[in-house]
């Protein structure tokens, strides 16, 4: 079953600007992941932040990790019309290596 | 990095035909592989599990008998999707999961299926 609930479901902004996106779950977990989608294409994993971790960098990204709150932010700063995609969250949601993905949020970056 | 393929990357199949749709790991060996269900801008559902040289595990809701899962090799994972009607038309992705390493997956570039 589908636990991670992504807000906004949509997001439209313009080149430069800051992209956040959150991403809320039910049950424990021992890490979330972050992953685009371009459209029509399969996902290509973006950063991964452990349970005892709070937040993450990569490059241009930066995700928390809030569990008290059950929930995570994917931030993009800087956006590029070339970070227009689908980004999802996802659990293992304690199922060992099974995912359980959000919703997703519709990422377009205007330029 | 690793990389996994699918394959056919489109296919179109008539009523009541059979399509098989295969996952390989191309430089990693994968003991478990993932099958997943896409709709027109939706989420990813978890279809399967599918461990090498064992029966897969079905999510509830997901008809085995249908959707046929072989995971023969430690590099090749297939889905046949068996009796297509045009409701089974849809993205299916498949992942894999390097041996002994349970954080990571390597995603499939999916597979879209039309039934006409």
């Amino acid at each position: 079953s589908q636990q991670g609930e992504e807000d906004p479901q949509a997001l439209s902004i313009q080149e430069g600007e800051n992209a956040t996106m959150n991403c809320s779950y039910k049950t424990s977990i021992n890490n979330l992941q972050w992953y685009r989608q371009n459209s029509g294409r399969g996902l290509v994993h973006l950063i991964l932040i452990r349970s005892n971790e709070r937040e993450k960098h990569s490059g241009r990204l930066r995700v928390t990790l809030d569990t008290s709150k059950k929930s995570s932010s994917l931030l993009i700063t800087a956006s590029r019309a070339a970070d227009t995609a689908s980004y999802f969250c996802a659990t293992d949601a304690g199922y060992g290596n099974k995912l359980v993905f959000g919703a997703g949020t519709i990422l377009r970056v205007k330029s | 990095g690793a990389v996994v393929s699918q394959h056919p990357s489109r296919v179109i199949c008539k009523s009541g035909t059979s399509v098989k749709i295969e996952c390989r790991s191309l430089d990693f060996q994968a003991t478990t592989m993932f099958w997943y269900r896409q709709f027109p801008k939706k989420s990813l559902m978890l279809m399967a599990t599918s461990n090498e040289g064992s029966k897969a595990t079905y999510e509830q809701g997901v008809e085995k008998d249908k959707f046929l899962i072989n995971h023969a090799s430690l590099t090749l994972s297939t889905l046949t999707v068996t009796s297509a009607h045009p409701e089974d038309s849809s993205f299916y992705i498949c992942s894999a999961s390097p041996s002994g390493i349970l954080d990571e997956q390597y995603f499939g570039p999916g597979t879209r299926l039309t039934v006409t």
